[in-house]
């Protein structure tokens, strides 16, 4: 059980370009999910957490306006890199929060790799 | 302000014992998480501690102390597929996580 996936896997697009990440939470509900960026041999950095029906909450020095979230059912939601530079280009990472008293409370998806040429 | 500090890069030799330390500073505290991470992959759950000492798992045993914002994570006989890195990652109220910066392991034959 507890198993998040994310679409695409990889992705190459040209600058300027828009983005949709989507993050899935296979076989229960997740009323938070969480996005993460992480570059090369870096660690994971948060950038937003994402609240069903309602407005994503940003971490310090991420502009909402170009990173887009949504998370309009309690499976689903989705990341949009909006006019995408060589920059953004990063590997993304969904993670989904399980309701309740367990102790691994947070669960990861496999990642998507952003390349922006 | 937050700050949770590992070592960059470690390396151990297959079969041995490797500690690898987490120092952090947070303005809140729920929870202490380790996780595993291959290059390219997810982060993997491996531990969770939220009350001070040692849990035991296996080969691998993380430990907790509050009061000095410390707490590392213990890898018995190491074997080479233990080769990645290591995130130690702080739980804020209410349920936001923040990671150090990882631990690469390199075990050798």
């Amino acid at each position: 059980g507890a198993v998040v996936s994310q679409h695409p896997s990889r992705v190459i697009c040209k600058s300027g370009t828009s983005v949709k990440i989507e993050c899935r939470s296979l076989d229960f509900q997740a009323t938070t999910m969480f996005w993460y960026r992480q570059f090369p041999k870096k660690s994971l950095m948060l950038m937003a957490t994402s609240n069903e029906g309602s407005k994503a909450t940003y971490e310090q020095g991420v502009e909402k306006d170009k990173f887009l979230i949504n998370h309009a059912s309690l499976t689903l939601s989705t990341l949009t890199v909006t006019s995408a530079h060589p920059e953004d280009s990063s590997f993304y990472i969904c993670s989904a929060r399980v309701d309740g008293p367990r102790q691994e409370t947070q669960y990861f998806g496999p990642g998507t790799r952003l390349l922006v040429l | 302000g937050q700050n949770i500090d590992q070592p960059t890069e470690m390396t151990a030799t297959e079969g041995a014992i490797v500690q690898i330390n987490c120092t952090y500073q947070t303005s809140g505290f729920n929870g202490l998480f380790w996780y595993q991470q291959h290059a390219g992959e997810a982060p993997t759950f491996l531990s969770y501690n939220v009350l001070d000492g040692l849990e035991e798992k296996g080969r691998f045993s993380s430990f907790l102390s509050r009061s000095k914002g410390y707490s590392y994570l213990l890898l018995k006989e190491l074997q080479m597929k233990d080769s990645a890195s290591y995130l130690c990652a702080v739980r804020e109220p209410p349920n936001k996580l923040i990671f150090g910066t990882g631990t690469l392991l390199a075990v050798q034959p």
